[in-house]
């Protein structure tokens, strides 16, 4: 079965260091989500891309957080400067769309990024 | 604006018993539903979806949702729970059309009791 790839699947760090998470997407899927789970605030849509390009970034800390598509193959999520309450499991998914439009198709996870910092 | 709303946090049930996990949403437009699954330590997977017709869905590991209009409802059901069926369950509803991204409920977390 196709899989969407996340690396690393755990990262500990210290407040103030650069973390970057990465995603391979499902080969042919051109829609890209970054999600970010936690206890008190459950599911919260952070980005997504279609056709690598940014539809919606409102759901993410400008300031700190950066998201990118260098290619197809590859979506980064990285926050810089990291802080304690940055402490969660990133997920990104993969799915199918078409322009702008939402999709119905449904949207396939990675097992996630769970990211402490100190 | 859409949204969705799961009632329940926990649901605990003992093994081979019925289950249902509630789901209401609210639109002024039609809507696309959804159910994934979370197991411990992975991501969410899906277990079925209503996109149009049969307002009767069936999805993986024997569950099904009925989607019902004029309640604004999508639970979903299973006559008789595994232990393996223990995880956390996300409703989730898009609009027909649009701009908007699919929104999430915040989740149910289903635990079978031997």
């Amino acid at each position: 079965d196709a899989r969407v790839t996340q690396t690393p699947r755990h990262k500990v760090t210290e407040m103030g260091q650069e973390v970057t998470m990465r995603c391979q997407p499902i080969l042919g899927h051109n829609t890209v989500f970054w999600y970010r789970q936690t206890m008190m605030q459950g599911l919260e849509l952070l980005a997504y891309f279609r056709n690598r390009a940014p539809l919606d970034d409102s759901g993410m800390p400008k300031d700190r957080f950066s998201a990118e598509m260098p290619d197809a193959t590859l979506a980064t999520l990285k926050i810089q400067p990291s802080e304690p309450r940055d402490s969660a499991v990133y997920f990104c998914a993969s799915g199918l769309g078409q322009g702008q439009h939402n999709s119905n198709q449904p949207q396939h996870f990675g097992d996630g990024t769970r990211l402490s910092i100190l | 604006a859409q949204s969705v709303t799961q009632l329940d946090s926990q649901v605990p049930v003992f093994e081979e018993a019925p289950v249902e996990l509630r789901c209401n949403y609210s639109s002024s437009v039609s809507v696309y539903l959804f159910w994934y699954v979370q197991y411990p330590n992975q991501g969410l997977q899906l277990l079925l979806k209503y996109l149009s017709g049969s307002t009767l869905v069936k999805g993986i590991n024997g569950f099904e949702a009925e989607f019902n209009k004029s309640q604004t409802s999508f639970h979903l059901r299973k006559p008789s729970v595994h232990i393996s069926d223990t995880a956390e369950y996300f409703c989730a509803v898009l609009e027909w059309g649009g701009y908007q991204k699919v929104t999430f409920g915040t989740g149910t977390k289903l635990q079978v009791i031997p």
